[in-house]
């Protein structure tokens, strides 16, 4: 079974502009979580998407949104972006969200 | 609101050494925990979880980990590691939102 893919996986970016990111998820999988990943905060959680509905959130501001399709593909979308915003982008999925994650392997974003 | 606490940022053996990752957790519902391991350049991988039952879980690798509620804890422990456990570990918990601790970087020396 193909792992969590996730599209670009590298990006690079000047401040102010927006991104999008691309995660498919382990076939069969309905629940995709991102986090960001950055060496002083550690990870930290964005959203979940089950069925197309975000059901939670992190503590990240509205520039930070995200978006599932029917076939459970997600993606994630960064606008006006800051300096601040450089991180590994992580995308886990899972049958449901209480299960185990499995973590694709990021999107490194740089924004300068 | 949940969070983790992992005390030992970084952590430097000898190979044969034993080793014990301290994590505690603070979370006031039902409580899934897991332990993931980031090797360099490879992806976040699950080491082991508990959900419920046994609090003594085996994961891979020779990898295990207590869960003792009364003291919020999920400690990880192996008896004897080897140069390749060289890597970041990583204790989370949570049910429908997960929460990361900060890592631990285990430096194995031959």
């Amino acid at each position: 079974k193909a792992g969590v893919t996730q599209t670009p996986r590298y990006l690079i970016k000047t401040r102010g502009q927006q991104v999008t990111l691309s995660c498919s998820p382990i076939s069969g999988h309905r629940s995709v979580s991102w986090y960001q990943q950055t060496p002083g905060q550690g990870l930290q959680f964005l959203f979940e998407y089950f069925s197309e509905t975000q059901r939670n959130k992190g503590n990240f501001p509205g520039r930070f949104s995200g978006r599932q399709f029917s076939n459970s593909r997600s993606e994630m979308n960064v606008s006006t972006l800051e300096l601040g915003d450089s991180a590994l982008y992580l995308c886990a999925s899972s049958y449901e969200v209480t299960d185990t994650q499995y973590f694709g392997p990021g999107t490194r974003l740089t924004v300068l | 609101a949940q969070s983790v606490s992992q005390h030992n940022h970084h952590v430097i053996l000898s190979e044969a050494a034993s080793l014990e990752l301290g994590c505690n957790y603070s979370y006031g519902g039902t409580v899934n925990l897991f332990w993931y391991v980031q090797y360099p350049g490879q992806h976040l991988q699950l080491l082991l979880k508990y959900f419920s039952g046994d609090p003594l879980v085996k994961g891979i690798k020779g990898f295990e980990a207590e869960f003792i509620k009364s003291k919020f804890s999920f400690n990880l422990r192996k008896p004897s590691v080897q140069w390749s456990d060289t890597a970041e570990y990583f204790c989370a918990v949570g049910y429908q939102k997960v929460t990361f601790g900060t890592g631990t970087k285990l430096q194995v020396i031959p």
